[in-house]
């Protein structure tokens, strides 16, 4: 039934490592996001695909690449990990369209020790 | 530089009693979007508001958007201890790029 569903909801692994974060909606939305919370709330864009295709992609270090085998799936591949890159992590989706919102997933909860 | 402004940042009140929280920018929005956020768990849409003055009600809660489509307001009224949360606003730039405000934390003690 979830709506957009996030894999893992926590991730606590050391600096320097490889992780994905999975994210899949079944809503039949168009667009899906990646959104950095911060540990003051502040929710941060880093990318945006639409039908695949990458068309926002903001300033965020190359170690962090967006994957979008299909439209209801966008991952998130990060490499060598830093302390830094701690945060919730929130994938998102939304239909085109200016009267449509975002439906969240849960979040990943990151901690880089 | 935030282009939404939020305030306040934190509001802490008592059962019952009525609040506003704002939202601005320099920048014409396409839309502009109201969310609550519970701790571990990711932020729920409450509203869209699309059209300059348009104002919209969800039970005790009234959201206006601004004339010009720059601003935001969201007003509680009896607020209840079930209202605490996160409420973030959020403006559409673009047919695909939304910006979040820094977020209000409300408390509502009983």
């Amino acid at each position: 039934d979830t709506a957009v569903s996030q894999t893992p909801k926590y991730l606590v692994t050391q600096m320097g490592n490889d992780k994905s974060i999975k994210c899949e909606q079944n809503l039949g939305h168009d667009t899906m996001y990646w959104y950095k919370q911060d540990s003051k709330k502040f929710l941060k864009i880093m990318f945006s695909y639409n039908n695949k295709e990458l068309i926002i992609n903001e300033t965020v270090p190359n170690r962090f690449s967006p994957k979008s085998p299909d439209k209801a799936h966008l991952n998130l591949h990060i490499n060598s990990l830093e302390l830094g890159d701690s945060a919730v992590y929130f994938c998102a989706s939304r239909p085109g369209g200016a009267n449509y919102g975002y439906t969240f997933g849960s979040g990943t909860r990151l901690t880089v020790v | 530089t935030q282009l939404l402004e939020q305030s306040p940042q934190f509001l802490s009140i008592q059962e019952g009693e009525n609040l506003t929280v704002y939202c601005n920018s320099s920048s014409v929005f396409s839309s502009l979007q109201w969310y609550r956020q519970e701790p571990g768990e990711g932020p729920v849409l409450l509203v869209t508001v699309v059209t300059g003055g348009e104002v919209k009600k969800l039970k005790r809660l009234t959201f206006q958007f601004g004339d010009a489509r720059k601003d935001s307001s969201l007003h509680i009224t009896a607020a209840q201890p079930g209202d605490t949360g996160l409420y973030l606003c959020a403006g559409l730039y673009n047919n695909n790029d939304m910006r979040f405000g820094a977020g209000t934390r409300l408390t509502v003690k009983p």
